[in-house]
């Protein structure tokens, strides 16, 4: 049973316009979420958090958007940049010191 | 700062043998989690290991097992490998087994069984 759903494999968009990558969890536990960018040979470099007394967390272009009562978060990233082609993973954690469970992956390609 | 790091690789085994890996810290940390990623997948959680001892694991046979040295390294061991166990292995530090505590990840070790 996969708790931590990424339904999108791939996503490509032009550069300059947004990035939406989303992320549907099924544990109402969960109560603290990380995204994860993944580079091949490399291993994941964390890039936003947000824990679940908030709705919404910003860093300079990335912003997550949690919605609980949908069990729904999603990565926004503005604008793209070609740089930001990778893998990026939704990870999710229940509870004090507990481990983190990722989803899948959707690996993002922004063209030039 | 070197970062988390990984050793060998990668790596290539027969079924049925016996293989370790090794992952040092990030300077300052004290908690190793390790994770196996199959191709595909999102990284899973094997076990985390703090203060020389295992802390938590998840859905892993015992085949998986590991150890924390007083230096905070630790080492991840899989015996009677098969086939299955082929992935991408990595190994996550953090300062602390805090829930808002930021894992760094190393590059991973790659085991192939054949």
């Amino acid at each position: 049973d996969q708790q931590v759903k990424q339904n999108s494999p791939s996503l490509s968009v032009q550069e300059g316009r947004i990035s939406i990558l989303n992320c549907d969890y099924t544990n109402s536990m969960f109560d603290y979420f990380l995204w994860y960018k993944k580079y091949p040979a490399e291993g994941p470099t964390f890039l936003i958090s947000i824990s679940s007394i908030k709705d919404k967390n910003e860093d300079g272009r990335f912003t997550v958007f949690l919605n609980k009562s949908a069990k729904h978060l999603s990565l926004h990233i503005v604008p793209s940049q070609p740089g930001d082609s990778a893998v990026y993973f939704c990870a999710a954690s229940a509870g004090y010191g507990q481990n983190f469970v990722f989803g899948p992956g959707t690996r993002l390609s922004v063209l030039p | 700062d070197a970062g988390v790091t990984q050793s060998p690789t990668h790596l290539i085994k027969t079924r049925g043998q016996q293989v370790t890996l090794r992952c040092s810290p990030k300077s300052g940390h004290d908690t190793v989690s390790w994770y196996q990623q199959a191709l595909g997948q999102g990284p899973q959680f094997i076990f985390q290991y703090y203060e020389e001892e295992e802390r938590q694991r998840g859905n892993f046979p015992d085949r998986f097992s590991g150890h924390q040295f007083p230096n905070y390294s630790s080492e991840l061991n899989v015996n009677a490998l098969l086939l299955g166990d082929s992935a991408l292995y990595l190994c996550a530090s953090s300062a602390g087994t805090g829930l808002n505590t930021e894992a760094f990840f190393g590059q991973g070790t790659r085991l192939t069984v054949v």
